[in-house]
């Protein structure tokens, strides 16, 4: 089944404890992308990656890290959490032609308290 | 700077048609998107059209895209409960060879039985 996976779905940490949301996607697709869902706001894009050691910053970038090594997998990782990185964050991911339809994980619901 | 905006909330009664309206700043925009999100699930493509286009029907579904004005709309028609989600409108940006999104605050939308 084609998909994309995040893991984890649900995380509770304290202030500055780094963490990683995995992301990985079984559709060969070149663009994958993060973005954070908080209310009123809408989703905004953290990073993107058009292929294989290929990053680019969204629109939130600060205090995130990603890493794209691999084809299928695309983690984030915040080394330094903070309470306002609190929100529900996705993984999606694209072929990188225009138009195209991008896929979207679960999510993970991310607390720091 | 690129931003999109949507209303908030919309309540229709089942069998009504449903009208969701987006502007966009971006004139560079490619694509014109618009997503659904269910109740705890990532979000899924409904349908989308490209900026030189005007309308584009899919079953029950209208999009009308006003170019000069920067306004996108979504129409469902004969609305059901299961139409109850939260729907993001969507612009995509290519710049340099990359693609970049900014997505709605999205908008609520309750079908009432």
């Amino acid at each position: 089944e084609a998909q994309v996976t995040q893991n984890p779905r649900y995380l509770i940490t304290v202030t500055g404890k780094k963490l990683t949301v995995t992301c990985s996607q079984n559709m060969n697709h070149e663009y994958m992308s993060w973005y954070r869902q908080d209310p009123g706001l809408g989703l905004r894009q953290i990073y993107y990656s058009m292929n294989v050691e290929v990053t680019d910053k969204g629109d939130v970038p600060e205090g995130y890290k990603v890493s794209r090594k691999e084809k299928r997998n695309f983690p984030l990782i915040l080394e330094s959490p903070s309470p306002n990185q609190t929100s529900l964050y996705f993984c999606a991911s694209s072929l990188a032609k225009r138009g195209n339809e991008q896929y979207f994980g679960p999510g993970t619901r991310l607390t720091v308290t | 700077g690129e931003d999109v905006e949507q209303s908030l909330f919309l309540s229709v009664r089942e069998g009504d048609s449903s009208v969701i309206n987006c502007t966009y700043t971006d004139s560079s925009s490619t694509y014109l998107y618009w997503y659904k999100q269910e109740p705890g699930a990532g979000l899924q493509l409904l349908t989308y059209i490209f900026s030189n286009m005007d309308m584009k029907q899919d079953q029950r579904l209208t999009v009308l895209l006003n170019k000069k004005d920067k306004h996108l709309s979504l129409r469902i028609a004969d609305t059901q409960t299961g139409d109850s989600a939260i729907y993001f409108c969507a612009e995509s940006m290519e710049t340099s060879g990359t693609y970049k999104y900014i997505f709605g605050t999205g908008t609520r939308l309750k079908v009432l039985a």
